[in-house]
C-alpha cells in the first residue's frame, strides 16, 4: 500500500546548527511532495514543496531534497532558531489525486 | 487576504449529541478538504468537496459523518451521535485547484466528547 513515513520521531538540535529531517515514501507514482510545519495548537503551515521532476528546491533557510531512486525526501533547515520548534510532516499529493497523505511527523526541539 | 477560517476552535459534546464544524476557505479557493488528527499522529484525509459537490469521500466513516459545501456559506462537517472515539482535531484546508495545488490549512476545531 502507499505510505509516507519518517525515520525518526524526534530530533534535538543545537540553536544555530542545521537540522535535517528525513522522510521515506513507498509509492513510485508519487509526483508531488510537501513539507508542513505544525506548531502546538495550530494547523499545518506550508513550508516548501517539490515535484518529482526536480531533485532539489530551496526556500528561505530551507532546502528540500528528493531522491527518487531510493524514495527518500529530506528537509534541511539552516541556522535553526527557537521558532523552528514544531512537528514537521512530509506529505504526498499526486497530481491525479486530491488528498494529501501525511507521514507521522518528526518533532524538532531546539537546545539553547 | 484572510486565511482558512474554522469555527468553533474548541467544541465539547456529550456522547450522543451532534457536532457541527464550519470552514470558510481562503478567498478565491473553491476546493475544500477535511482532515482528522489524533494526538501525536499525522493528519488523515476524510473528504474533498467543491461547491455543492462531494468529489472524494474515501476517508469518511460510513456512518454518522457527513460533509457539505453549499453554494453559499461555509463548508460543514457534521458528526451525528458522537462517541468518545470522535475526539480529535479536525482540520479544514482549501486550494485554488486540485492535484498538485498547495493546500492551506485552518487552525482546526478540537472536538472533545465527554
Amino acid at each position: 500500500g502507499e505510505s509516507v513515513g519518517l525515520h525518526l520521531p524526534t530530533l534535538s538540535v543545537q540553536e544555530g546548527d542545521n537540522s535535517i529531517i528525513n522522510c521515506a515514501y513507498s509509492n513510485s507514482a508519487s509526483d508531488y511532495f510537501i513539507w508542513y510545519k505544525q506548531e502546538s495548537g495550530k494547523g499545518p503551515q506550508f513550508i516548501i514543496d517539490i515535484r518529482s521532476n526536480m531533485d532539489k528546491r530551496q526556500g528561505q533557510r530551507v532546502t528540500v531534497l528528493l531522491n527518487k531512486t531510493v524514495k527518500h525526501l529530506s528537509l534541511q533547515i539552516a541556522a535553526t532558531q527557537p521558532g523552528d520548534s514544531a512537528v514537521y510532516f512530509c506529505a504526498e499529493n499526486r497530481s491525479s489525486a486530491s488528498k494529501i497523505i501525511f507521514g507521522s511527523g518528526t518533532r524538532l526541539s531546539i537546545r539553547p | 487576504n484572510a486565511g482558512v477560517m474554522q469555527n468553533p476552535r474548541h467544541l465539547v459534546r456529550r456522547r450522543g449529541q451532534e457536532a457541527r464544524l464550519r470552514c470558510s476557505p481562503m478567498k478565491g479557493h473553491s476546493h475544500v478538504y477535511w482532515y482528522r488528527q489524533l494526538p501525536e499522529e499525522g493528519l488523515k484525509f476524510m473528504v474533498y468537496l467543491q461547491k455543492e459537490n462531494i468529489i472524494d469521500e474515501s476517508g469518511m466513516p460510513k456512518e454518522r459523518f457527513s460533509a457539505e459545501f453549499p453554494k453559499e456559506g461555509p463548508s460543514i462537517l457534521r458528526i451525528q451521535q458522537v462517541v468518545r472515539g470522535d475526539s480529535a482535531a479536525y482540520f479544514c484546508a482549501s486550494s485554488p485547484g486540485t492535484g498538485g495545488d498547495i493546500q492551506y490549512f485552518g487552525a482546526g476545531t478540537r472536538l472533545s466528547v465527554l
